[in-house]
């Protein structure tokens, strides 16, 4: 059983802070990593996908990916109350034909 | 670009009859097709997976004969629900991935259904 594992939260940060969401895996061979954000009541938005190592950066995005130690985290520097968000963490295993998602965590960004 | 339409928003229909739900990709070809359903406050729940022309995967628990899904083209997919009771009200939501090889998946805007 494949799985993708979030802390289900809330997250509190205030407005202008960085948010760190973190997010682990269990299948070694995965490759491709996605983070989506839901708002309450509306259906999922892509909003980064990492493949390699390392960091990727995308405006006030920025998402980590340590396959060694299985672990892809979404940083989001100077948090807006729009950001306030469930974002969900998934990943496409190895041999698999769909995506596995976490539950996602709750982030709330208060002014 | 990345844009998938769902159709209709939202429905409301008497228990027993069935509804359809359509979903398609507008600017990209999907070879594979996704249909999720969300309870309130909970998680996306996969209910199958349809490739193009072909039947589509179920994932266990999911009636394949109650919520039937057709994907009769690269843009095109729908489910749906068949005698329709109140316990199928829910979010349901289709995504899609483009054929070119990436895995990344577009979502729709969802459609709310409400059996009474």
């Amino acid at each position: 059983q494949k799985e993708v594992e979030q802390n289900s939260g809330p997250l509190s940060v205030p407005e202008g802070a960085i948010a760190s969401l973190n997010c682990t895996y269990s299948d070694r061979g995965s490759q491709s990593f996605f983070w989506y954000r839901q708002y309450s009541g509306k259906s999922p938005e892509l909003i980064m996908s990492i493949y390699s190592n390392g960091d990727k950066e995308d405006g006030r995005f920025t998402a980590q990916l340590n396959k060694a130690s299985q672990y892809v985290s979404l940083l989001i520097r100077d948090s807006q109350p729009s950001d306030s968000a469930t974002y969900l963490c998934a990943v496409f295993p190895s041999g698999y034909n769909k995506l596995i998602f976490g539950a996602g965590t709750r982030l709330a960004v208060h002014p | 670009g990345a844009v998938v339409s769902q159709h209709p928003s939202w429905v409301i229909c008497k228990s027993g009859t069935s509804v359809k739900i359509e979903c398609r990709s507008l600017d990209f070809q999907a070879t594979t097709m996704f249909w999720y359903r969300q309870f309130p406050k909970q998680s996306l729940m996969l209910m199958a997976t349809s490739n193009e022309g072909s039947k589509a995967t179920y994932e266990q628990g999911v009636e394949k004969d109650k919520f039937l899904i057709n994907h009769a083209s690269l843009t095109l997919s729908t489910l749906t629900v068949t005698s329709a009771h109140p316990e199928d009200s829910s979010f349901y939501i289709c995504s899609a991935r483009d054929r070119t090889g990436a895995y990344e998946q577009y979502f729709g805007p969802g459609t709310r259904l409400t059996v009474t």
